[in-house]
């Protein structure tokens, strides 16, 4: 069975940092495209970031780009998301998925996280 | 802001068939698969279709999706009250320098 557990996320000051993790199992993780997807509060879903499952290839939102690191290490299964310089409107349930293809980049996710808040305020 | 379009609410009575579209541009539907996901409030979003107009196992055929040009449409039909829900279009874009991956902005399906 397909798990994903985000952890990490709390309240933070604007400009602090966050890293959040997601922990994989039930598949191979090191052959699947990771993304980090975020949601806030009332809000509609936002594409954060992506990384590739072997070459390690990412690509960013412009909202995050330059603030926001995505790594993986596929020795533990494992999703990151460096947030530096964190802001206000970075206040979101951020969640973990898994591509629904081995095949590389441009696919969906067919399996999410439950999601971990993180809330930006002073 | 996101690039792809789509009705802020629909809705229907039980049994009844409703459809969503979602518009975009050449360079996210208009070239590259549509995605459809499904959120019940305060849980994680769920993948409806893939690739288009494929159903992950699980999913009704009770729902159904294509794509047009640089339209996608998800159709319910035999509404039920456990379709209530958020449903997203969604898809990669070609942008420079980098891709995309777009949702999106939402429609909200009420069953009456």
């Amino acid at each position: 069975e397909v798990q994903l557990l985000e952890s990490g996320g709390g309240l933070v000051q604007p400009g602090g940092s966050l890293r959040l993790s997601c922990a994989a199992s039930g598949f191979t993780f090191s052959s699947y495209t990771m993304t980090w997807v975020r949601q806030s509060p009332g809000k509609g879903l936002e594409w954060v970031s992506v990384i590739g499952g072997s070459d390690g290839r990412t690509y960013y939102s412009g909202s995050v780009k330059g603030r926001f690191t995505i790594s993986r290490d596929n020795s533990k299964n494992t999703l990151y998301l460096q947030m530096n310089s964190l802001r206000a409107e970075d206040t979101a349930i951020y969640y973990c998925a898994k591509d629904d293809d081995s095949g590389g980049f441009y696919y969906g996710f067919d399996y999410w996280g439950q999601g971990t808040l993180v809330t930006v305020s002073s | 802001q996101s690039v792809l379009t789509q009705p802020p609410s629909a809705s229907g009575a039980p049994g009844q068939s409703i459809t969503i579209s979602c518009s975009g541009s050449g360079s996210n539907i208009g070239n590259n698969y549509v995605y459809w996901y499904q959120q019940v409030p305060g849980t994680a979003p769920k993948l409806l279709i893939s690739r288009t107009h494929q159903r992950p196992s699980g999913v009704p055929d009770r729902f159904s999706a294509s794509k047009s040009g640089t339209s996608a449409s998800l159709t319910i039909s035999g509404l039920r009250s456990g379709d209530e829900a958020d449903y997203y279009c969604a898809g990669w874009d070609d942008s420079l320098p980098d891709p995309l991956y777009v949702f999106g902005t939402g429609t909200k399906v009420i069953v009456l």
